[in-house]
């Protein structure tokens, strides 16, 4: 049980477009999602947190307008990079948390990469 | 906000040998994550703990709440075991359990044949 699947897990956009990055909750409900990247030979950093129904809440330094969360549903969080950049370029993987304290199931993660 | 530190960065060993993987934290935490994460970028959570030890197959993790300090051991080390190990810890302590993670930079394992 607990699986979380990102889609796509690879995609190559142009410099100035959008990218939708889909986070799906398997086999449980998440109130709760958690968006990270990781930039090469960098840690992971929470990116934002992103609550079924309500706006999510974005860590100092994430731009809101560029990194729109939706989390719609108790199974779905989406995080769209607008008018992507080159240094927008990582891997950004989804974690969700069920009804268990403190767990949290990670996504298989997706790589972008901004051309 | 916490912040993580782990030892060592690198660490090459031997078939067989017996793995010890530190992580220290600042802040009082709920739990403590250890992840794997293989050169594909997949995370694949370990173990979570907030007290005493867990043992999952050679993988045993403990953790000292007192001291802020966890430790992951892998028995028996073999090359498959190769992989970035990675301990993560909630970046703002709450106490309600919806906490983002804030992460180690990882400890890159190589087990040579």
């Amino acid at each position: 049980g607990a699986v979380v699947s990102q889609h796509p897990s690879r995609v190559i956009c142009k410099s100035g477009t959008s990218v939708k990055i889909e986070c799906r909750s398997l086999d449980f409900q998440a109130t709760t999602m958690f968006w990270y990247r990781q930039f090469p030979k960098q840690s992971l950093m929470l990116m934002a947190t992103s609550n079924e129904g309500s706006k999510a809440t974005y860590e100092q330094g994430v731009e809101k307008d560029k990194f729109l969360i939706n989390h719609a549903s108790l199974t779905l969080s989406t995080l769209t990079v607008t008018s992507a950049h080159p240094e927008d370029s990582s891997f950004y993987i989804c974690s969700a948390r069920g009804d268990i304290p403190y767990e949290q199931y990670f996504g298989p993660g997706t790589r972008l990469t901004v051309t | 906000k916490n912040e993580v530190e782990q030892s060592p960065q690198n660490l090459t060993a031997q078939e067989g040998e017996f793995i010890t993987i530190n992580c220290s934290y600042s802040v009082g935490i709920s739990a403590l994550h250890w992840l794997q994460q293989h050169p594909g970028g997949g995370i694949v959570s370990l173990f979570m703990l907030s007290s005493g030890k867990k043992k999952h197959g050679r993988l045993i993790a403990t953790i000292n709440i007192q001291e802020k300090h966890s430790s992951l051991h892998i028995t028996a080390s073999h090359p498959r075991d190769s992989a970035v190990y990675i301990c993560a810890v909630p970046l703002k302590y709450s106490g309600g359990g919806a906490d983002g993670l804030t992460f180690g930079k990882g400890t890159h394992l190589i087990i040579q044949p």
